[in-house]
């Protein structure tokens, strides 16, 4: 029972233009909301998160966006670079120890 | 230096055997985690400690075992090891934030375990 999902398991971009990268949860009870970054042969790296009492958080090029009636979550990096190409996690909790990943998108920038 | 980290990287056993993961944190958080990463299906907790010496199940918690005597490591023991145990393994750690609400978890660089 997957209850946040990323159904897009790969995203190509330009360098220099957005990169959306969505995730989708089931579950109504998770409260805090997160996205990890994760290069290869390293473990996942925390980028940005976002509380359920808050729509929208920014952290210099990265913002969330968290829209709870429709359960969906979304990450924007404007603009986009070559270094942000890695595997992107988002993740939901409602306890601090059930936290709960998705399958990851894959992020490549083009130059 | 401060962080997390993970022994072996790499380690490759063979079925019925006992293998050991170690996990090392220096932020003296209090929570601690372990998860495996499988294709499809993210990252998966296995067992969770909140403190030294209270462990508890997560979400695929069948053939492994943990203990947590220190604060700062969290060792995850595969008794007998099958091939469905083959993936890569993260700890990570968190502290609480007011309240015991969530905080971030960090993570370290993974242990890669193939069970032939």
């Amino acid at each position: 029972d997957q209850q946040v999902k990323q159904n897009s398991p790969s995203l190509s971009v330009q360098e220099g233009r957005i990169s959306i990268l969505n995730c989708d949860y089931t579950n109504s009870m998770f409260d805090y909301f997160l996205w990890y970054k994760k290069y290869p042969a390293e473990g996942p790296t925390f980028l940005i998160s976002i509380s359920s009492i808050k729509d929208k958080n920014e952290d210099g090029r990265f913002t969330v966006f968290l829209n709870k009636s429709a359960k969906h979550l979304s990450l924007h990096i404007v603009p986009s670079q070559p270094g942000d190409s890695a595997v992107y996690f988002c993740a939901a909790s409602q306890a601090i120890n059930d936290m709960r990943f998705g399958a990851g998108t894959r992020l490549t920038v083009k130059p | 230096d401060a962080g997390i980290t993970q022994s072996p990287r790499y380690k490759i056993t063979e079925t019925g055997r006992q293998v050991t993961l170690m996990c090392h944190q220096t932020w003296s958080h209090s929570y601690m985690f372990w998860y495996r990463q499988d294709l499809g299906h993210g990252l998966r907790l296995i067992y969770y400690s909140a403190a030294a010496d209270i462990t508890d199940k997560g979400e695929v918690p069948d053939g492994y075992v943990v203990s947590r005597s220190k604060t700062e490591n969290f060792p995850l023991t595969l008794e007998s090891a099958t091939r469905s145990q083959t993936s890569v393994y993260f700890c990570a750690s968190s502290g609480t934030g007011p309240n015991y609400s969530n905080q971030p978890q960090h993570f370290g660089d993974g242990t890669r375990l193939s069970i032939l």
